[in-house]
Parts: C-alpha cells; structure tokens; sequence
C-alpha cells in the first residue's frame, strides 16, 4: 500500500485567490493523478505525470495547472479560484504497472 | 472508446443478505480490472484487482470479483454483507497493460439497512 498525503483536506476561499493543493507520496511511485470528483459522483481525470518534468492533461479541462519537480511531490494549483471549482480533488500515484493509490482528498469550496 | 459501464447506480439490501455489484467493459485489448471503495469524505480504497491468473479474486473483508473475458465483466460480490459495507463501489479498468490510465465506472452507492 502507498503512503499518500493531501493537504489541506478542507479549504474555503474566496473568488480570485490563488490556491494549491498539495499531494505527497513516499512510495517512489513514478505515476501520479490528479482527479475531480463532485460529490457522489464519478471521478474526471485532470492531469497526470509518468515521472519528473512530466505533465499531461487527462480527460476534463481544467484551468488548473500542475508540477512535478520531484518524484514525491505532484501539487496543483489554480492562479484564480472560481466558484465553479468548488469540488473534491483526488491525488493518486501507482507504480508502472498495477493499481493507483488514493489520498485522502482535499474538499475546495469557492465562495 | 473503452468504457466502464456499472448497471447499477444505487443498491439497497438488508444486513445479512448477498450482494452483487455489477461491472462490464469494452476493450478489444487486454485490461487489469479494479474495484474501489469510498466512504464518506474520503478518497478511494482498493478493494481488490484482477491483473492476471485466477479468474477470481478475493479482498481481505469477504467481497470477491470474478474476471468473465467473454462477458467483459468483472462483477463483485459478497454472500453476507454488514452494515459498515455501506459505501460507494466504482470498477475501474486499465487499458494497455502497465502504462494505461484508469477508466473509471459511474459508482454504485451500496446501502446496507438493519
């Protein structure tokens, strides 16, 4: 099982603010997600990374951006919050082949 | 398009009673398949995952999968369930081997009443 950390867990802010979202892994996994989940409904994929200096951009736009300078550490950040980004946000990472891992989730209310 | 379609959007049973909680799939590759839990305010558990072999796999906690190439299907089940299995169940299905994402179904919100 991975060991895999998200922080804050619950955040309100208000319309414009920047905000990041942290996620943390110290399993060494290479791939890393990103997803969006409203509540009780299913998971969007946003972004992912295969490794360092990799980004890609999954299945649902999103006007977040994010960055992998280390292989541990895959945080996503929003310059603008909106309140249509009110929603929960899911990191996972998985080793090159087999199951992802999921944090806790961070619950985004834009005021 | 591969897809994950899970039958069920909601199912209610009484403590005690067996359950199914159904999943296909389309892909005309091989897949790994997944089942996930979530409980309220939390993220994803793994429950269990079919990546090769036997046909059939089993969690820690009583629920099985079985692995049905010619039906696409990977449905879960448990011969008694407890209230505390009361949670959301989403299958999901890595396409390509190794380097494929996860495609997950809608969810099926189990709900288990005394």
């Amino acid at each position: 099982e991975a060991d895999i950390y998200q922080t804050p867990r619950y955040l309100v802010i208000g319309t414009g603010k920047k905000i990041t979202l942290e996620c943390s892994q110290t399993m060494g996994h290479d791939k890393m997600y990103w997803y969006q989940q409203d509540p009780g409904m299913e998971l969007h994929l946003i972004h992912y990374s295969y490794g360092v200096n990799s980004t890609e951009k999954g299945d649902l736009s999103s006007e977040s951006t994010v960055s992998r300078i280390r292989t541990e550490h895959f945080p996503l950040t929003l310059e603008s919050a909106r309140p249509s980004h009110t929603s929960q946000y899911l990191c996972a990472s998985s080793p090159r082949a087999g199951a992802q891992y999921f944090g806790p989730g961070t619950r985004l209310l834009v005021l | 398009a591969q897809s994950v379609t899970q039958l069920d959007s909601q199912v209610p049973v009484f403590e005690e009673a067996p359950v199914e909680l159904r999943c296909n799939y389309s892909s005309s590759v091989s897949v790994y398949l997944f089942w996930y839990v979530q409980y309220p305010n939390q993220g994803l558990q793994l429950l269990l995952k079919y990546l090769s072999g036997s046909t059939l796999v089993k969690s820690i906690n009583g629920f099985e999968a079985e692995f049905n190439k010619s039906q696409t299907s990977f449905h879960l089940r448990k011969p008694s369930v407890h209230i505390s299995d009361t949670a959301e169940y989403f299958c999901a299905v890595s396409l390509g081997g190794s380097q494929g994402n996860l495609i997950f179904g809608k969810g099926t919100k189990l709900s288990v009443k005394p």
